[in-house]
């Protein structure tokens, strides 16, 4: 398998446009996570969604940030408008799915954007 | 919440056994210990994940006493290479929800020649 699979592995963008981050999972797993990475607040977790279905968005920032899981190969976070603070390391990462939130999760190379 | 909490830093040698405290005084009965490994420029990768006792896999081991209120992470003979930020994660089951998924500070392992 290719495991988790992250595009762009880097972004360059100006403030105040649109972004938009794609995930595609390992086949056959159910969960899939959202996390951003920066050195000032570590690893967080954004989003999961299991089954397509969102669980847990309150990790979410704000209203710029959204995220959709059209079926069970494909995830997009986007960000609109973009702002310099959003400037980090995005990782996917998506796991079994059988119900326990402490499976195993194998994580993508991530998503390094830079909001200038 | 089970909150852990780790040392920000340890410093080892090359060939050298490193252990790697994490506390978690407020584990819940259904928590499992879970720690990730993550190299500059990649994302974690899975360790090893414990319920009690003692848990061996072909890269570490992982020490749970009795009350779980902690754990230990041990690397035998550690490598260049093992220079990484290590986890420690803890929840389980269906009810747990993001607090699981709390990666918190880490602690950054430096292993020098």
């Amino acid at each position: 398998d290719a495991g988790v699979i992250q595009s762009p592995r880097h972004e360059v963008t100006e403030m105040g446009q649109e972004v938009t981050l794609r995930c595609k999972p390992i086949s056959g797993h159910n969960s899939l996570f959202w996390y951003r990475q920066t050195m000032m607040r570590g690893l967080e977790l954004l989003i999961y969604f299991n089954n397509n279905v969102p669980i847990d968005d309150s990790g979410m920032p704000e209203d710029r940030f959204s995220a959709k899981m059209p079926n069970a190969s494909f995830s997009t976070l986007k960000i609109q408008p973009s702002e310099p603070r959003d400037s980090a390391v995005y990782f996917c990462a998506s796991s079994l799915g059988r119900g326990s939130i402490q499976e195993t999760q194998y994580f993508g190379p991530g998503t390094r954007l830079l909001v200038l | 919440l089970a909150k852990t909490t780790q040392p920000i830093s340890m410093d080892s040698y090359e060939g050298q056994e490193v252990n790697i405290t994490c506390s978690h005084n407020n584990i819940a009965t259904n928590d499992y210990i879970t720690w990730y490994q993550q190299f500059p420029s990649q994302g974690p990768r899975f360790i090893i994940q414990g319920y009690k006792t003692k848990v061996t896999n072909e890269v570490a081991s992982l020490f749970i006493p009795a009350d779980r209120k902690s754990s230990t992470l041990s690397l035998p003979r550690v490598s260049l290479s093992d220079t990484a930020v290590y986890y420690c994660l803890v929840g389980g089951g269906r009810d747990t929800g993001r607090r699981a998924l709390t990666f918190g500070s880490g602690t950054r392992l430096q292993v020098q020649p």
